[in-house]
């Protein structure tokens, strides 16, 4: 069964730390792997996306890296924000003739930067 | 602004009650899905579309019925409505890459379904 999980389930941190949220997934066969955030009350917005060829993915204050081999993937997050505060989303999609892109996402980490 | 929509964004009902949920991409994408957030906020997939073809019916009660009237519009319509089908639905698309493979996905802002 292939099964994503992150941790922690929650992180509260100061103002300007540097953070790091983690995901781990049971099966190495992955196509992509996406990291999403979600507001209270809002979708999904997709922060990056990575390939199962790549290693890492940066956006502005993001990165993201994969290491399938052990199957995990780190979000780290620089000079974290009060705006940062939100639910980070892990979700995975895997190779193979009947996964069809479907996404298998973990619970996800909440995360509350106070100023 | 190109993006998925969804409407409505609240939705609440009676049980036994049949209602329909629409979702609309204009991103150009050939595959779209529905997935639902539980009350602990687990995402987990139910139905995907490519080119308007069933692709992925995860077990999910029957009594749920997606219908996709072309590659920009997949609906779901929920008849007899439980206490438990209460969750936000979230539409999302994709490209297909290859046979197998698909790009990036972009969700839509979610309806909030309460069944009372």
């Amino acid at each position: 069964k292939q099964e994503v999980t992150q941790i922690p389930a929650a992180l509260s941190v100061p103002e300007g730390e540097n953070l790091v949220l983690n995901c781990s997934f049971t099966d190495s066969a992955i196509y992509n792997l996406q990291w999403f955030r979600q507001d209270p009350g809002k979708g999904l917005t997709s922060l990056l996306l990575i390939q199962s060829s790549q290693r890492e993915q940066t956006s502005g204050r993001l990165n993201a890296s994969l290491d399938k081999s052990s199957g995990r993937s780190t979000l780290y997050i620089a000079a974290s924000q009060p705006g940062d505060s939100a639910t980070y989303l892990c979700a995975v999609s895997y190779a193979g003739g009947t996964s069809y892109g479907k996404l298998t996402f973990g619970q996800g980490t909440i995360l509350t930067v106070h100023p | 602004d190109t993006a998925v929509s969804q409407t409505p964004k609240y939705l609440v009902t009676q049980m036994g009650n049949d209602k329909s949920i629409k979702c609309e991409q204009n991103l150009g994408h050939d595959t779209m899905y529905w997935y639902k957030q539980d009350s602990k906020k687990f995402l987990k997939i139910m139905f995907s579309y490519n080119n308007k073809e069933l692709i992925i019916n995860e077990t999910v009660p029957n009594r749920f019925s997606p219908k996709s009237p072309d590659k920009a519009h997949l609906n779901l319509h929920i008849n007899s409505l439980e206490l438990g089908d209460s969750a936000v639905y979230f539409c999302a698309s994709s490209k297909l890459v290859t046979r197998t493979k698909y790009n990036e996905q972009f969700f839509g802002p979610g309806t909030r379904l309460t069944v009372l």
